[in-house]
Formats: structure tokens, sequence, C-alpha cells
């Protein structure tokens, strides 16, 4: 079956401006998980969402992040007003409910921004 | 100090080799623990899970120390395939994964 996409798989933007990024999960799975990488690096927690709600909010790393997901399917992150230090690969992941360690992630979106 | 800790590598081993990587967490509440891997500038898949009894699937074993806080992961007979990076994962609670910054493994013809 298809797995996690998103969109862009690439987005090159400059500093300021707003940018929208899209995850599709896997059909029939109610958790939703973003992250993010950058370079070198592990992955760091965003957001994660049970549903269309949102219990866990703690690593947005500033006000400028957000993410809302509607119909229990597709989820958008925005971030306002980028900053050259949110440039990193931004990944989304699915998962059964109660299979919350098996998450399905999708080729992430790889954002640069100038 | 990380949540969860590695050491980043790279190892560089022959094809053949057997190859150890260990893992540390910090919460001596977590529950539950987890291996996956993540080849170059592709997504994280999972590995295996980590039991206290250990596990092993093929040429890959998993342990975990619950007193010392610590995981370990095994591969014998070292493929070219198996180079990619691994991530120690620890569950605390809920659906909450908390990923390590990964070892980076390179097998070498």
């Amino acid at each position: 079956g298809a797995g996690v996409s998103q969109s862009p798989s690439n987005k090159v933007t400059e500093k300021g401006k707003d940018v929208e990024l899209r995850c599709d999960p896997i059909s029939g799975h109610t958790a939703l998980y973003w992250y993010r990488q950058s370079l070198g690096q592990g992955l760091e927690f965003l957001i994660y969402f049970q549903g269309n709600s949102a219990p866990d909010k703690s690593g947005l790393p500033s006000d400028r992040f957000s993410a809302e997901r509607t119909g229990g399917s597709v989820s958008t992150l925005t971030i306002q007003r980028t900053q050259q230090e949110d440039s990193a690969v931004y990944l989304c992941a699915s998962s059964l409910s109660h299979r919350a360690y098996e998450q399905y992630f999708g080729p992430g979106t790889r954002l640069t921004v100038t | 100090r990380k949540e969860v800790e590695q050491d980043p590598g790279p190892f560089n081993v022959p094809e053949g080799a057997t190859v150890a990587f260990n893992c540390t967490y910090s919460n001596s509440a977590s529950q539950s623990f987890f291996w996956y891997r993540q080849d170059c500038r592709k997504e994280p898949k999972l590995l295996m899970s980590v039991y206290s009894s250990g596990n092993e699937d093929g040429r890959f074993t998993a342990q975990l120390n619950r007193a010392s806080q610590y995981i370990s992961l095994l591969i014998r007979d070292s493929k070219l395939s198996d180079s990619a990076t691994y991530l120690c994962v620890v569950n605390n609670a809920g659906n909450m994964l908390t990923f390590g910054g990964g070892t980076r493994l390179m097998v070498k013809p």
C-alpha cells in the first residue's frame, strides 16, 4: 500500500518568508508525528497528533512554528518568517495508536532558507 | 546531557566482521527500546525492538541492560548493505519516541 508522502520534496525560500509543508500519512494511522533533522544530527521531535488533536507540542522550537491536522489525515506544518537556522529536513511519520514504536516515515522535505 | 547518547562513529569495518554499537539513556523510567536504521539521505526505518531477554533477528542481536541503562546492537558477518546510520530509540511514555544521534557504520569490501 501507499506509504507516508510529503510535499514538497525540496523547498528553497528566502529568509522572512512563510512556508507550508504537507504530510499525507498511511491510511488508517491515527497518530502522526513531525520531526526535523539537521545535517549530521539526530531527529528532533516537533509535534505529535492523535487524530486531529495535538496532545504534545513541546518540541516546537518557537511560536513561528505551527501545525494542524484535519480529518484525521493530512497534516501541514507552517513556519512563519523563516530563519536560516530553520534549514533542515522535516520528516513526518505515522503509526497505529497502539504501535507507536513502529513509526513509518515519509521521505522528508528538505528546506533551505537563504 | 542528551537523553539518548550514541557514539557517532563512523565505524569502518571489513565485510564479514562483527561490530557492536552501544547506546545509553538517561531516563530510568523509559519503558521500551528500539533500533532504527537510516540509509544516507533516506528516512529512518524500524530495525528491531530491544528486550531485556535479548532479541535476535538473523545476523542482528539487540540487548538491554536496565540496571546500567544501556542498549546494544551486534551485527555479525557484516555485509556491504549494512552500511547505514543506526539510531537508538527510547519510548518513555505514550507515543513519544526519543531518538539518539545515530552511529554511522561503513562496511568496506
